[in-house]
C-alpha cells in the first residue's frame, strides 16, 4: 500500500538510552517531516528534509538528529533519551512545493 | 503566541445536524489543510486550500486568504464524523506546517 511507514508503533525507553525512529514512503515525494504531538500543545515540527541530502531544524529540535538516507527514508534519533520526549511522533511526506501531506501512522514513545 | 487558533474547542452535536469549525491564522501561508485525528490514530489530511472552496462528500472547506480564515464544515452530521479536526496552515518555504490546537467534535447518535 502506497503511504508513510513507520516503526516501531510502540516503545518504552529507559533515561538516557537511544534509539531510531524509521519512516519511509513510497510515494516518491520529495519533502519529508517529523512531527511530535503532545497533549495541550498540538503537533510542532522537530526536522524536516526539502529533499534528499538537505535537513533542516524546526521549532522543537533539541535532543534529536536526522537523516536522510535517501528519498524514501527519513530516521530520528534520540542519542539520550529524556522524559520529556515521551510524545507521539509522526512522519510526514509531501511533493515540492504547496501540496497535500500524508502522514504516518505514528510511534508512541515512552521514556522512563 | 498563538499564530493559528481555533473555534470551538469542542462540539457535540446531535447526528444530522450542520457543524461548523473555525480557523484563524497571522502566519502568511501559501495553503492551508484541514486533518483528522480519530481517538488513538494517525492523522488524515482532509483537505489543503489555497482559495475559495472545497468540497468532498459531506464535508466543505472554505478560506478567505485576504482575511486570513477558514472554515470546515460537515453536512447530515454522523457519529463516525467524532474526531480531532485540526487546521494546519502551510509555508511555501518547505511546505512546513502549523498546527492549531483541534477541535474535537462528538457526535451522539
Amino acid at each position: 500500500n502506497a503511504g508513510v511507514t513507520q516503526t516501531p508503533k510502540f516503545q518504552v525507553l529507559k533515561t538516557g538510552q537511544s534509539m531510531t525512529l524509521q519512516c519511509a514512503q513510497d510515494m516518491n515525494h520529495n519533502s519529508m517531516y517529523w512531527y511530535r504531538q503532545d497533549p495541550g500543545m498540538g503537533l510542532r515540527l522537530i526536522y524536516y528534509s526539502a529533499s534528499e541530502g538537505t535537513t533542516d531544524k524546526g521549532e522543537v529540535p533539541n535532543g534529536y538528529n536526522v537523516s536522510r538516507l535517501n528519498k524514501r527514508e527519513f530516521s530520528l534519533r534520540l542519542e539520550s533519551a529524556a522524559p520529556s520526549q515521551t510524545s507521539v511522533y509522526f512522519c510526514a511526506s509531501s511533493s515540492t512545493g504547496v501540496y497535500g501531506y500524508t502522514f504516518g501512522s505514528g510511534t508512541r514513545l515512552t521514556v522512563v | 503566541k498563538n499564530e493559528v487558533e481555533q473555534s470551538p474547542q469542542n462540539l457535540t452535536a446531535q447526528e444530522g445536524e450542520f457543524i461548523t469549525i473555525n480557523c484563524s491564522y497571522s502566519v502568511g501561508i501559501s495553503a492551508l489543510h484541514w486533518l483528522q485525528q480519530h481517538p488513538g490514530g494517525g492523522i488524515v489530511s482532509l483537505f489543503m486550500l489555497s482559495s475559495g472552496k472545497k468540497k468532498h462528500g459531506r464535508l466543505i472547506a472554505t478560506i478567505n486568504i485576504q482575511e486570513k480564515h477558514s472554515s470546515l464544515h460537515i453536512t447530515a452530521s454522523h457519529p463516525r464524523d467524532s474526531a480531532v479536526y485540526i487546521c494546519a496552515p502551510g509555508m511555501a518555504a518547505g511546505n512546513k506546517l502549523t498546527f492549531g490546537g483541534g477541535t474535537r467534535v462528538l457526535v451522539k447518535p
